[in-house]
């Protein structure tokens, strides 16, 4: 079973383009984290969002976690060749294990110049 | 130190060989992973390491098999793999729930080829 549902899976836009990548479920969550992961590499944290309505900018990343705790969003706004690669949600369950997070697909996000 | 440092980058084994997977933190990490990941798709948890006592382990098969020597360390070891085995074995770190956790830090992963 998927928890957490990621969209979109593709995305492909030019440089200077806004996007927003959407992470739902039907689970409470007491945690979320966003990643990213360049091809060859980790996952690198870019985000943990806790409480539910919080809202968390990292430079032209926009992170909103939704007031029941149940899905997110990551908005890019003038996307950059630099910001190529795959984001990747991922929730700690409420009253789940301590240490498992259910990670979503990914969205795998190509910036042509 | 906020990094995982995983050893080696690139491993090619054969299916009888046995070989084994290194990861590394120094950020008083009491909580360590295992992950696998295949080509475009999220990282697969396999085993969780809480206080250097395995906690989790996602009904993997026994050719994998985890260490944890000392609350830095953490080893993954090998033994009679299959072709299917291979991916990106990643190693990743975290605070407890307890002493507040924020996230997992991911190493840069083994990039295993079984032949």
């Amino acid at each position: 079973t998927q928890l957490l549902e990621q969209s979109p899976q593709f995305l492909s836009i030019q440089e200077g383009e806004n996007l927003t990548v959407y992470c739902n479920s039907s689970s409470v969550f007491s945690s979320l984290q966003w990643y990213r992961q360049e091809p060859g590499e980790g996952p690198v944290l870019l985000v943990t969002v806790v409480t539910g309505g919080e809202v968390k900018k990292l430079k032209r990343l926009t992170f909103q976690f939704g007031d029941a705790r149940k899905d997110s969003s990551l908005h890019i706004t003038a996307a950059q060749p630099g910001d190529t690669g795959l984001y990747l949600c991922a929730g700690e369950v409420s009253g789940g294990s301590n240490y498992k997070l259910t990670f979503g697909k990914g969205t795998l996000l190509t910036v042509n110049p | 130190d906020t990094e995982v440092t995983q050893t080696p980058k690139h491993l090619v084994m054969g299916m009888t060989n046995k070989k084994s997977l290194k990861c590394e933190q120094h950020m008083g990490h009491r909580a360590m992973y295992w992950y696998k990941q295949k080509a475009k798709k999220p990282p697969e948890l396999m085993f969780v390491y809480s206080y250097e006592k395995l906690s989790i382990n996602e009904s993997v098969p026994s050719r994998f098999s985890p260490e944890c020597p000392n609350s830095s360390l953490l080893n993954l070891h090998l033994h009679a793999l299959q072709p299917e085995d291979s991916a990106l074995y990643l190693c990743a770190s975290s605070q407890t729930r307890a002493e507040g956790f924020g996230g997992y830090t991911f190493g840069s992963g083994t990039r295993l080829t079984v032949v």
